[in-house]
């Protein structure tokens, strides 16, 4: 079956902008997370949707970042007026309950 | 703070040999494990888990080692192979806010050698 899915594969934008991420979770799937990751790093978690709640938003850096999960399948992370280090790879994975988390390619995101 | 780490970040094996990736981590409470690998471009591949009720489990070529009295976790890979080349993870949950988040170590790089 399908995996995780992750919109665009890539994404430059100039510093100040808005930027917007897509996840399409495996079918299914109850629970959403986002990660992010810098080179050379292990991932680092941001957010996590159980439905269409955000169930720990702990990971979020500021108020700049936002995610939402209006149906309880696609998720949209949302950063405003990014940042040169916003720079990363946003991974987004989804799980069935409680078992292992299933990453998808994740989004590159280049802030210039 | 608690943290993933795992003890070395590179290995080099010779191929067709068994490779074994070691990680500790420090948090007490956490009661899930995961291995990931990540090759370079994806996204991090589940290879296996473990709860913290079990000491061993096995996949295919795989085997996960979980000692909780060290706090310390292996993957053993058997008869590696140049697809094996990648960097490996070890996760855990339970390190802050909800058993859902994974803390992730920096990783192994693992190469596989002709």
């Amino acid at each position: 079956g399908a995996g995780v899915s992750q919109t665009p594969s890539n994404k430059v934008t100039e510093k100040g902008k808005y930027v917007e991420l897509r996840c399409d979770p495996i079918s299914g799937h109850t629970a959403l997370y986002w990660y992010r990751q810098s080179l050379g790093q292990g991932p680092e978690f941001l957010i996590y949707f159980q439905g269409t709640g955000a169930a720990d938003d702990s990971g979020l850096p500021n108020d700049r970042f936002f995610a939402v999960r209006p149906e309880g399948s696609v998720s949209t992370l949302k950063i405003q007026r990014t940042e040169r280090g916003d720079s990363a790879v946003y991974l987004c994975a989804s799980s069935l309950g409680q078992g292992g988390q299933f990453f998808g390619p994740g989004t590159r995101l280049t802030v210039l | 703070g608690e943290s993933v780490g795992l003890h070395l970040p590179t290995l080099s094996v010779q191929e067709g040999d068994n490779s074994i990736i070691n990680c500790a981590y420090s948090n007490s409470a956490s009661d899930y494990f995961i291995w990931y690998k990540q090759e370079s471009g994806k996204g991090p591949q589940f290879i296996i888990d473990i709860r913290s009720n079990m000491d061993k489990r096995q996949g295919q070529r795989v085997t996960v080692l979980l000692n909780k009295t060290v706090k310390h976790l292996s993957l053993q890979i058997a008869a590696t192979q140049p697809g094996d080349s990648a960097v490996y993870f070890c996760a855990e949950n339970g390190s802050s806010g909800s058993a859902r988040q994974l803390t992730f170590g920096s990783g192994t790089q693992l190469t596989v050698l002709p």
